[in-house]
């Protein structure tokens, strides 16, 4: 199977503009998680989707916004970029909730 | 606790040896660990997890050792490799959910 497929692999944004990432989780899996890490508050919880449903947030500004698609992928979007935005977006998904997490290798947003 | 940290601990080990790193958690209520492996430029890659209801899992070269009673979760690494050499993060999460509360991560480094 493949894994968690993340793209893009790395992005440039300015301040003030939107991004969106994208996530296709491995087959099968439909549960699909968000990460940020950042080397000053490591890895933090974004959101779970599961069956096209938020089912968790992690403490994000609104600007953090998800979905997930019938067929399971997922998209995140950050608005209004900051640059305190600037992160590894990590994916992950597992079969169902509860179980095995499998991450991507993740999107490397800049901020400048 | 949240992960939090930019300044990792480091365990030096030579090659062959055993490895013990080591994480304490906050949730009494975390019903389910996991301990993931990171490597540079990567996303953490699963390694073994651990539900609350049992105290010791074995898998291939790997023991996770789970102390309630301390709020204490050790990987044990067998053998050490230079292919071992990453960044080790424990995490835990209640409730069935894929809400995972990360440690800030220790560097394990293997020397020939």
């Amino acid at each position: 199977k493949a894994g968690v497929t993340q793209t893009p692999r790395y992005l440039i944004k300015t301040r003030g503009q939107q991004v969106t990432l994208s996530c296709s989780p491995i087959s099968g899996h439909r549960s699909v998680s968000w990460y940020q890490q950042t080397p000053g508050q490591g890895l933090q919880f974004l959101f779970e989707y599961f069956s096209e449903t938020q089912r968790n947030k992690g403490n994000f500004p609104g600007r953090f916004s998800g979905r997930q698609f019938s067929n399971s992928r997922s998209e995140m979007n950050v608005s209004t970029l900051e640059l305190g935005d600037s992160a590894l977006y990590l994916c992950a998904s597992s079969e169902r909730q509860g179980e095995k997490l499998f991450f991507g290798s993740g999107t490397q947003l800049s901020v400048l | 606790g949240e992960s939090v940290g930019l300044h990792l601990p480091t365990l030096s080990v030579q090659e062959g040896d055993n490895s013990i790193i080591n994480c304490a958690y906050s949730n009494s209520a975390s019903d389910y660990f996991i301990w993931y492996k990171q490597e540079s430029g990567k996303g953490p890659q699963f390694i073994i997890d651990i539900r609350s209801n049992m105290d010791k899992r074995q898998g291939q070269r790997v023991t996770v050792l789970l102390n309630k009673t301390v709020k204490h979760l050790s990987l044990q690494i067998a053998a050490t490799q230079p292919g071992d050499s990453a960044v080790y993060f424990c995490a835990e999460s209640s409730g069935g959910y894929n809400k995972l509360i990360f440690g800030a991560g220790t560097r394990l480094a293997v020397h020939p």
